[in-house]
């Protein structure tokens, strides 16, 4: 079974750009969540959705924003890229419930310049 | 609100060494505990969980038990090896789908 994707797996943008994010879950699976990885601030939750509908969210500016579609594919979108959003962004998929794992793809490292 | 913290790293030491890093952890309820590991370049890989007290996780020579009395949940290995170098996160996890990590501590092993 394919694990989870990520694409791009780079990405440079600078300051003031939008960006789109795209994670493919492990086939099955219904929730994906969004994490941001920062040697300052460590792994911050973003995000979770699942069936298409955002579940979860953690404490971070209106301008992170994602969607979930039919197939559970994912995408977050950063507007307005500050210095500070450079980071690893790491998605993970599970089926949702309470005491599933949730596996990782490898991130998006984004520089913004 | 939750959280997590671990013992600050670097942590340095040689093959076939006895290793423990530690974690504690603040939540309101009863969460699942894991450790999670990510080597360079990669995401992170569960390395194991616990889901309630007194519950131990164990894969790869990895062990932890879940400490309700202490809110602990501290990894250890009885022997490392050079292939185990990596950084290590705690982490907790109550009722969504939404994973509180600690600060992550990074192992290096030396032959």
């Amino acid at each position: 079974k394919a694990g989870v994707t990520q694409t791009p797996r780079y990405l440079i943008k600078t300051r003031g750009q939008q960006v789109t994010l795209s994670c493919s879950p492990i086939s099955g699976h219904r929730s994906v969540s969004w994490y941001q990885q920062t040697p300052g601030q460590g792994l911050q939750f973003l995000f979770e959705y699942f069936s298409e509908t955002q579940r979860n969210k953690g404490n971070f500016p209106g301008r992170f924003s994602g969607r979930q579609f039919s197939n559970s594919r994912s995408e977050m979108n950063v507007s307005t890229l500050e210095l500070g959003d450079s980071a690893l962004y790491l998605c993970a998929s599970s089926q949702g419930q309470v005491f599933d794992e949730q596996f990782f793809g490898p991130g998006t490292r984004l520089t913004v310049l | 609100g939750d959280s997590v913290t671990q013992m600050e790293g670097p942590v340095t030491l040689s093959e076939e060494a006895f290793l423990t890093i530690n974690c504690t952890y603040t939540a309101t309820g009863y969460p699942s505990l894991f450790w999670y590991v990510q080597y360079p370049g990669e995401g992170l890989q569960l390395l194991l969980k616990a889901t309630k007290a007194d519950d131990k996780g164990s894969n790869k020579g990895f062990e932890a038990t879940y400490r309700k009395e202490t809110t602990s949940f501290h990894l250890e290995k009885g022997s490392v090896q050079v292939s185990d170098s990596a950084v290590y996160f705690c982490a907790l996890k109550e009722g969504a789908q939404k994973l509180v990590f600690g600060q992550g501590t990074r192992l290096t092993i030396n032959p």
